[in-house]
């Protein structure tokens, strides 16, 4: 089945320490997308990417980098710069529909906590 | 600029009845309008879209929504509420372009009561 897996569902951050979440998907998507969701706070944008080896930062990039070297793929690094990361990052992608839209499909998302 | 907002950051139902989230929006462009219901502990699972045409729009698990201009408005119904549909509902606008200006409002949890 055609679908967008993130690993891992759960991740612990030291101190200092950068962590990468992966996100991959199988739906031949063109554009990829990094949320962070905080209780009562919706979705907010990190960085998004229309093709590969391009992407843009979002409303909350600072402290995040990501790649796009395949088109399956867009791993979310959560750098030591990131004063804040305790969150549920959701990944998602989306494709042109035949009505011209780009109805967004999500992962299951990956919590991430500070030790 | 986008933006989307829902009445009721918690509503709560007893099984059986009504089923009422409110979701209205601000677009300089002709929207294109989602609801999205997420589980605890889950990704987001699309509901229903509203692009353009009929106004009436239906989706998975018996819940529908009316696009209404005037209003500026897409609230989101089920006739009947079911101890399943316990769950976080997010609204969403779009416009055309690659959707990196898909707009989230916070969220609305509704519990069902039994």
């Amino acid at each position: 089945d055609g679908g967008i897996t993130q690993s891992p569902k759960y991740l612990f951050r030291k101190e200092g320490q950068n962590v990468t979440l992966s996100c991959e998907q199988n739906l031949n998507h063109d554009a990829m997308y990094w949320y962070r969701q905080d209780p009562g706070q919706g979705l907010r944008l990190i960085y998004y990417s229309q093709i590969v080896n391009d992407f843009q930062k979002g409303d909350i990039a600072e402290g995040y980098s990501v790649s796009r070297e395949k088109k399956e793929s867009f791993p979310l690094t959560v750098t030591s710069a990131q004063k804040n990361p305790t969150a549920f990052y959701l990944c998602a992608s989306s494709i042109e529909d035949s009505q011209f839209v780009y109805t967004q499909h999500f992962g299951d998302g990956t919590r991430l906590s500070i030790l | 600029a986008q933006s989307v907002t829902q009445l009721g950051s918690h509503v709560s139902v007893s099984e059986g009845a009504l089923v009422l989230l409110r979701c209205n929006y601000s677009s300089s462009v002709p929207p294109y309008l989602f609801w999205y219901v997420q589980y605890p502990n889950q990704g987001l699972q699309l509901l229903l879209k509203y692009t353009t045409g009929a106004t009436l729009v239906k989706g998975i698990n018996g819940f529908e929504a009316e696009f209404k201009k005037s209003e500026t408005s897409f609230h989101l119904t089920k006739p009947s509420a079911h101890m399943s549909d316990a769950a976080e509902y997010f609204c969403a606008v779009s416009g055309t372009n690659y959707g990196q200006n898909f707009v989230f409002g916070p969220g609305t949890r509704l519990s069902v009561l039994p």
